[in-house]
């Protein structure tokens, strides 16, 4: 079956502006988290979602904000873009999102913020 | 979730068995213990979880010390394929709400595999 598929692969914006990225779970699972990895932080959660509903959340500022539709597809915004959000933005989704086992990562986006 | 330590670096030889040690001494009775990996430029991947009782899959065993202080991930014929950084996760599972979809990320293991 197909994967976690994220869209764009790669992304360069500029400082100021803001950015969608978007993530297709696995057919049938219905939860998506999100997570930013840096070389200097590592990997951090950002948020996830289940049925809709955001039901965790890291500690990052208000400028990240995501959703999730019915078909479980979910969206990460970042507005007001600083250098320092250049990052690998990685999804993982799962059936179960209480089984730690269950996630399966999609490739990510790299963003790259000039 | 309980913090974890790991080893910044290993190498292991090619078809030699990789020993990947975890300390979590702050475990709690209901925190599972997680082995994930990421080869570069990809999405991290789950290799095995486990309580409290050895447990082995195709890709590798997972040994938890009696006092659940410690693990140790053994991949039993390392190839160069499995040249990634490895990752021991300490979270509660499947009862534990509030961990709803977090995966606490430490610094990893980066394993090379030499020929």
């Amino acid at each position: 079956k197909a994967g976690v598929t994220q869209t764009p692969r790669y992304l360069i914006k500029t400082r100021g502006q803001q950015v969608t990225l978007s993530c297709s779970p696995i057919s049938g699972h219905r939860s998506v988290s999100w997570y930013q990895q840096t070389p200097g932080q590592g990997l951090q959660f950002l948020f996830e979602y289940f049925s809709e509903t955001q039901r965790n959340k890291g500690n990052f500022p208000g400028r990240f904000s995501g959703r999730q539709f019915s078909n479980s597809r979910s969206e990460m915004n970042v507005s007001t873009l600083e250098l320092g959000d250049s990052a690998l933005y990685l999804c993982a989704s799962s059936l179960d999102p209480r089984q730690g086992r269950g996630y399966t990562f999609g490739s990510g986006t790299r963003l790259t913020v000039v | 979730d309980a913090k974890t330590t790991q080893p910044t670096s290993m190498d292991c030889a090619e078809g030699r068995a990789a020993n990947l040690p975890c300390n979590h001494s702050t475990i709690s009775g209901n925190e599972y213990v997680y082995w994930y990996r990421q080869i570069h430029s990809q999405g991290p991947q789950y290799i095995i979880h486990g309580l409290k009782n050895n447990e082995t899959n195709e890709m590798a065993s997972l040994i938890i010390t009696e006092d659940r202080k410690s693990s140790t991930l053994i991949l039993p014929h390392a190839t160069l394929r499995d040249t990634a950084v490895y990752y021991c996760i300490v979270r509660v599972d499947p009862a534990g709400g509030t961990s709803y979809g977090k995966l606490t990320f430490g610094q990893g293991t980066i394993l090379t595999v030499h020929p």
